[in-house]
């Protein structure tokens, strides 16, 4: 599985756009990019998944440059319950099986 | 729809005792993971289960034992705890993968201390 590297913390102020880089040079053509998200005390919860370009759910967007080797996690206007670990995670082939593996992740803290 | 349970919640041990942590999927998921986090730190692969009578080591195996009892449940077992061992321990499963879909999905997690 490629390694990622993320901040370890980011602070923002309520209501901004906050956005999370991972860095992940060895990344193989067919691995795609998955964040989590972790509040204290409970377990992860995906956020968003993607290849390549952009991809835009109801909670983030996620960006991605077309040489994939690093991807950005965007959460619009973020407000004190978006306080919570986000994790980068890189992997998956074609087809098969593909087992979670987690880094440290950034610690976003929300300030009113 | 429960997801994935973890039971117990919380338990302390004392070092050398054994004890199982149970966990179990209600969603036909075939891959389940246990993973510990220390405080403070990222989630670490202790062992997996790509399918039903199957199981793999992942980074931090030692002292654990696992076995993947059907395709709901997947137990981990602390045959002589350590100090060391004291974490949260969360299980996860997801589905065989597809091209779009890798999410995975987590208990709660068990706060185990062991004194």
């Amino acid at each position: 599985l490629a390694k990622t590297t993320q901040p370890i913390s980011m602070d923002s102020y309520e209501g901004q756009e906050v956005n999370i880089t991972c860095s992940h040079n060895n990344i193989a053509t067919n691995d795609y990019i998955t964040w989590y998200q972790q509040f204290p005390s409970q377990g992860p919860r995906f956020i968003i998944q993607g290849y390549k370009t952009k991809v835009t759910n109801e909670v983030a967007s996620l960006f991605i440059p077309a040489d994939r080797k690093s991807s950005t996690l965007s959460l619009p206007r973020v407000s004190l319950s978006d306080t919570a670990v986000y994790y980068c995670l890189v992997g998956g082939g074609s087809g098969g099986y593909q087992k979670v593996t987690f880094g440290t992740g950034t610690k976003l803290q929300v300030i009113p | 729809n429960a997801g994935v349970t973890q039971t117990p919640k919380f338990q302390v041990l004392k070092t050398g005792q054994s004890m199982t942590l149970q966990c179990a999927q209600d969603m036909n998921h075939n891959s389940m993971y246990w993973y510990r986090q220390d405080p403070g730190m990222g989630l670490r692969l202790i062992y997996y289960s790509a399918s039903e009578g199957t199981t793999d080591k992942g980074e931090v195996p030692n002292g654990y034992n696992v076995s993947r009892l059907n395709k709901r449940e997947f137990s981990l077992r602390l045959e002589s705890a350590a100090p060391s061992q004291t974490s949260v321990y969360f299980c996860a499963s997801q589905r065989e993968k597809a091209r779009m879909n890798t999410e995975a999905f987590f208990g709660q997690g068990t706060r185990l201390t062991v004194v």
